[in-house]
């Protein structure tokens, strides 16, 4: 238990949905990061959050909209989905202000695009 | 980010000691090294970091050359539960916050 939850564990869902993945932390960070893991690949940086301002967008197409209402809660709302997005995809957190913190992520969301 | 190199791949008995090997020699004065581990289809855990000094903790020990180049991660005695993929990474920081950017990292598979 790392104290960084993301719901669902699992969610398949066809091409013309639309759903979102919830992350959500209480340890008092300020940072949050959604990664996208393809089969087999290194984890991907998609989105940075810092203190609920977006301070990177590594490219995402736009199907991937995040939302950062809180410092606590990150939320990736996904719609028109093609199968090649099928992945796992993580949240972390971390304390901003410098680079002797670390990240704790999430178990992930395995989402399936059918 | 500082780009780091590892060997993809390793193997080690368990019950002796994991030493992980990172290349690291574009690192600027400020940025630490960090280790992660993913086990299968899990996220990542922290392992532990260091800027100059060695470094252990109750997982592990970090060792960094003088001219910090390089490190080695040591897992004193591993257990098939330390199977997993580790990263070795060198965060930059954006507006505060750590862009934390994985490579491929090693696959370390501890035999019995």
């Amino acid at each position: 238990e790392t104290g960084v939850t993301q719901t669902p564990r699992h969610l398949v869902m066809g091409m013309t949905n639309k759903k979102s993945l919830k992350c959500e932390q209480h340890l008092g960070h300020n940072a949050m990061y959604w990664y996208k893991q393809s089969a087999k690949k290194p984890l991907e940086l998609m989105f940075v959050y810092n203190f609920k301002e977006q301070t990177e967008n590594n490219s995402v197409p736009s199907r991937f909209s995040p939302e950062c209402p809180n410092s606590s809660h990150l939320f990736l709302h996904l719609h028109t989905l093609q199968p090649e997005d099928s992945a796992l995809y993580l949240c972390a957190s971390s304390q901003r202000g410098g680079l002797g913190t670390e990240a704790f992520f999430g178990q992930g969301t395995r989402l399936t695009v059918v | 980010d500082a780009k780091t190199t590892q060997p993809p791949s390793m193997d080690c008995a368990e019950g002796r000691a994991a030493n992980l090997p990172c290349n690291h020699s574009t690192i600027s004065g400020n940025e630490y090294v960090y280790w992660y581990r993913q086990i299968h289809s899990q996220g990542p855990q922290y392992i532990i970091h260091g800027l100059k000094n060695n470094e252990t903790n109750e997982m592990a020990s970090l060792i960094i050359t003088e001219d910090r180049k390089s490190s080695t991660l040591i897992l004193p005695h591993a257990t098939l539960r330390d199977t997993a993929v580790y990263y070795c990474i060198a965060p930059s920081l954006i507006q505060g916050a750590q862009k934390l950017v994985f490579g491929q990292g090693t696959r370390l598979t501890i035999n019995p």
